[in-house]
């Protein structure tokens, strides 16, 4: 079965300081690997998605991400936080087969002036 | 722009008293699911229909209920909703085929509150 986690619930970042979010899954096949961000009171917007091919894959707002097969591990990245982006992040696995979406927990980013 | 839009944003209503949300897509996606969310945790899926094929999930209880007339259309029923129904409910799309397939994309979501 397929299963997320997401080791940090809570994360607080300076504007314009880095940031990462930890995404760990675990699946036997290939797995489709998706961020999605929601901001308060509102629905679930895709940021990136990996299906196959480059490890690396650009989003938008700014945003990245690496699958690293070995570590079964999605990391999102972004190289400087703008206020707008404090949001729950959720990190979720699908798969070719399967139309169904495996969440994570999700983590809370407070950005801080 | 091709999206996924629920109705109302926002719903009250008694406790006991039926309550309906709708859900339309203009992406011609064939599947649609629905969504309850609780605040900070994750969406929990209650079921979804691929084209036609209602699927529930094994744990969502009996008091939720949808419909699907059309392509276009998904409706969320909850028979007699509870305090603890009071929640997000999320609807989604994706398809089955084509560069995004299997990409779920989200409404804005309704607040439903019980009183």
């Amino acid at each position: 079965a397929q299963s997320v986690t997401q080791p940090d619930i809570h994360i607080t970042v300076s504007e314009g300081a880095s940031l990462e979010l930890r995404c760990n899954y675990s699946y036997g096949a290939t797995p489709y690997l998706f961020w999605y961000v929601q901001s308060p009171g509102q629905g679930l917007q895709l940021l990136l998605k990996y299906f196959s091919g480059d490890t690396l894959v650009q989003g938008i707002k700014g945003f990245e991400a690496e699958f690293k097969r070995s570590q079964s591990s999605f990391n999102l990245r972004k190289p400087s936080v703008h206020w707008s982006d404090a949001a729950e992040y959720f990190c979720a696995v699908g798969a070719d087969s399967w139309v169904k979406l495996q969440f994570g927990a999700g983590t809370q980013v407070v950005v801080t002036p | 722009d091709a999206m996924v839009i629920q109705n109302p944003r926002y719903q009250v209503t008694q406790f006991g008293k039926p309550v309906t949300l709708s859900c339309s897509q203009t992406l011609n996606h064939n599947v649609m699911y629905w969504y309850q969310q609780k605040s900070s945790q994750a969406p929990k899926l209650l079921f979804h229909y691929y084209d036609k094929d209602f699927n529930n999930e094994a744990d969502t209880p009996d008091n939720f209920q949808s419909r699907r007339p059309n392509t276009s259309f998904c409706f969320l029923d909850i028979r007699s909703p509870g305090l603890g129904d009071a929640a997000m409910y999320l609807c989604a799309t994706s398809r089955d085929n084509g560069g995004d397939k299997n990409i779920q994309y989200f409404g804005a979501g309704t607040r439903l509150s019980v009183l």
